[in-house]
């Protein structure tokens, strides 16, 4: 089946730069896009960035173009997400989700997420 | 910067209709938007309901069910069941990017 194991919780310093991980397992994972979301406090999800695993295509959200890359590693099937110069509004829950087959198919599968807290 | 903007809240009994919607601020909803819908239950990670405006992938409840309305995509439950109970986001594509709405918290009452 489908899995995508992320990484730990995790506290930052205001200025700092993170950087998540999400383990695919359970499909080819060259075949299929990987979203990156987050969903601060008591607020909704907010979509961060997608890349293409096998062209290495990327997209990114008009507010964080510059601040967020997202990669992948084909050799460990694992897709990475790096977010600079944090401060207090990025504390949230990061969420990595699976695309399906075609391009309408839109995160299909998710991850569990992982909380940052960003906090001097 | 595209928003996309859902009802707030609805309140809804069990076993009654209710449709959620999703509109765009650059105009009409269309299919090339692929609307998307999601359910999100408190502190878990949401669940993929509908794709591609009317799909359901094969866990999708046959109750729920999707569809483009007056502009807007929209979102059925036919039914409602106290289970129901959720906070539901539509997500939206422009071109590559893609936008969530604000999501809509369904009460059943």
């Amino acid at each position: 089946q489908v899995q995508l194991v992320q990484s730990g919780d995790e506290v930052k310093k205001p200025g700092a730069s993170l950087k998540i991980s999400c383990k695919a397992s359970g499909y080819s994972f060259r075949t299929y896009g990987i979203s990156w979301a987050r969903q601060a406090p008591g607020q909704g999800l907010e979509w961060m960035g997608w890349i293409n695993p096998s062209g290495g295509d990327t997209a990114y959200a008009q507010n964080l173009q510059g601040r967020v890359t997202v990669t992948t590693d084909s050799s460990t099937s694992t897709a990475h997400m790096e977010l600079r110069n944090l401060s207090s509004d990025d504390t949230a829950v990061y969420y990595c989700a699976r695309d399906g087959g075609d391009t309408a198919t839109v995160m299909q599968y998710w991850g569990r997420g992982t909380l940052v807290t960003v906090s001097s | 910067q595209t928003v996309v903007t859902q009802e707030p809240s609805l309140t809804v009994s069990p076993g009654e209709t209710v449709t959620l919607t999703c509109a765009a601020s650059t105009g009409a909803v269309t299919s090339g938007h692929y609307p998307n819908w999601f359910q999100q239950n408190p502190g878990q990670a949401p669940r993929a309901l509908i794709y591609d405006t009317t799909n359901k992938h094969s866990w999708t409840p046959a109750r729920f069910s999707g569809s483009l309305l007056g502009g807007k995509a929209a979102l059925t439950l036919s039914g409602v069941r106290p289970e129901d109970e959720a906070e539901y986001y539509c997500l939206l594509l422009f071109g590559r990017a893609r936008v969530f709405g604000g999501g809509t918290k369904l009460t059943v009452l």
